[in-house]
């Protein structure tokens, strides 16, 4: 069974970069992603796709300044440029046949 | 423009029974894949229930044999039907549509504002 590890917490500060990041468990190092946020009371939304060559997706009006990359079995959302707006829990979610599995989310503050 | 909007939540008895439904515009819901994901309180997201393009239908292991994943094409909607409830079931739901990769199901590309079913005494 896959399962994908986030860190619970990170923050940085307004105008700053951030990585956050999506581990993939051992054996599945070559399973492509995807990235959601979810800011404070409100539903989840599709950022991106992103696979083990670090190409990447993205979704209708997702800025400039998020991108994707990946190395091994790790997948990274970066975050440039950091606004107030971003502050959210972000979702990293995996896929394939009989496999539906979230992570457990990283809450990102903006300080 | 793909819009899902949820509804139906509500506070309903331990071992009751609710429905929920899912209305999609902008796509067609008999032509994609199509999930049920809900959030417990102050929890991450669990994916609850999928149904394929062909009708077929899985549920998560904690769902199995008390809920239902449905749709009905002439309405473009999306249903859950929700059996013997447990306090644990407590959760925003979101209705999801999948992208497609090679015919199959893939991540979820569009998301519903969700709606609260709370199961308690």
């Amino acid at each position: 069974q896959v399962v994908l590890t986030q860190s619970p917490s990170a923050s940085a500060s307004l105008g700053a970069s951030v990585n956050l990041t999506c581990t993939l468990s051992s054996g599945h190092s070559n399973y492509a992603i995807a990235w959601h946020q979810q800011p404070p009371e409100k539903g989840p939304r599709y950022l991106m796709n992103l696979n083990s060559d670090g190409s990447h997706n993205k979704g209708d009006g997702i800025p400039d300044r998020f991108s994707g990359s990946s190395s091994g079995a790790e997948r990274y959302l970066i975050i440039s440029s950091l606004q107030s707006e971003d502050e959210a829990d972000y979702y990293c979610q995996t896929w394939g046949t009989g496999i539906r599995v979230f992570g457990g989310g990283t809450k990102l503050t903006v300080l | 423009e793909v819009q899902l909007v949820e509804s139906g939540g509500d506070l309903v008895q331990p071992g009751g029974s609710l429905s929920l439904s899912c209305a999609a515009s902008g796509f067609t819901v008999r032509h994609s894949f199509m999930s049920w994901v809900r959030q417990a309180p102050g929890k991450g997201l669990e994916w609850v229930a999928v149904l394929y393009v062909d009708g077929g239908a899985y549920y998560a292991d904690s769902v199995k044999g008390r809920f239902t994943i449905s749709r009905d094409n002439a309405k473009n909607t999306l249903y859950l039907r929700m059996n013997s409830l447990r306090p644990e079931d407590t959760a925003v739901y979101f209705c999801a549509r999948h992208s497609v990769y090679f015919g199959s199901e893939s991540y979820v590309e569009y998301w519903g504002q969700g709606t609260q079913v709370t199961v308690s005494s």
